[in-house]
């Protein structure tokens, strides 16, 4: 069984400031691992995935994600916050393929202020 | 190219009563995927159908809740007698196995909410 840990429901940070954002995931299989977001009134949107080809992976908008097997961790940063981040942020986990059934996490609200 | 789209955007109906929620995958896609979210909680996998076929319904809840997916285009989820708890926002996704290259694509979901 798989199952995705998200650390902290909401996350405050400043403009330009660094965003973390934490994901630990527990499968009995190598994962595929996944960052969605939530803007508001939008659907979810794939920002970036794990498919076992490089463990750091770049996703859009200048967000990225390190796959630690030792950590059982894949965690979404950017280095830099724009106001436009500010949405609610999903990991997720798939133990059998990138187009397939997704366990999520709770999501994690990011707020940046000025 | 159109994405997946849902319809309703938003339903709000009395305990009791019927819904239908609707899901037009993106062209092409044999994955279709229902999820829920209730408030507060996680997004949990609802059923998977591949083409008109259902794979995977081990996330249903009970037996109020049938979906279909007619000649393996569009897919209805339908809620009778919706209760109280069944008030959240239902997402659909659709994907296209791609030896890994590809991905889910969410529509915006339908937000339910039962009075």
């Amino acid at each position: 069984a798989q199952s995705v840990t998200q650390l902290g429901s909401h996350v405050s940070v400043s403009e330009g400031a660094l965003v973390l954002l934490r994901c630990n995931y527990s499968s009995s299989v190598p994962p595929y691992l996944f960052w969605y977001v939530q803007y508001p009134n939008q659907g979810l949107q794939l920002l970036l995935k794990y498919t076992s080809a490089a463990t750091l992976v770049k996703g859009i908008n200048d967000f990225e994600a390190e796959f630690k097997k030792s950590e059982t961790s894949f965690h979404l940063t950017k280095p830099s916050a724009h106001m436009s981040d500010a949405a609610e942020y999903f990991c997720a986990v798939s133990p059998t393929g990138t187009a397939s059934k997704l366990t999520f996490g709770t999501g994690t609200r990011l707020q940046v202020t000025l | 190219e159109a994405g997946v789209t849902q319809f309703p955007s938003h339903s709000v109906i009395e305990k009791g009563q019927t819904v239908t929620l609707r899901c037009d995958p993106i062209s092409g896609h044999d994955n279709l995927y229902w999820y829920r979210r209730v408030m507060g909680k996680e997004i949990k996998f609802l059923l998977h159908f591949v083409k008109e076929s259902k794979q995977d319904e081990s996330g249903m809840p009970n037996n109020r809740f049938l979906a279909e997916r007619t000649g393996g285009t569009y897919s209805t989820l339908k809620v009778q007698p919706a209760e109280l708890e069944d008030s959240g926002v239902y997402f659909c996704a659709s994907s296209q196995e791609d030896r890994g290259r590809s991905s889910s694509f969410f529509g915006q979901g339908t937000r339910l909410t039962v009075v």
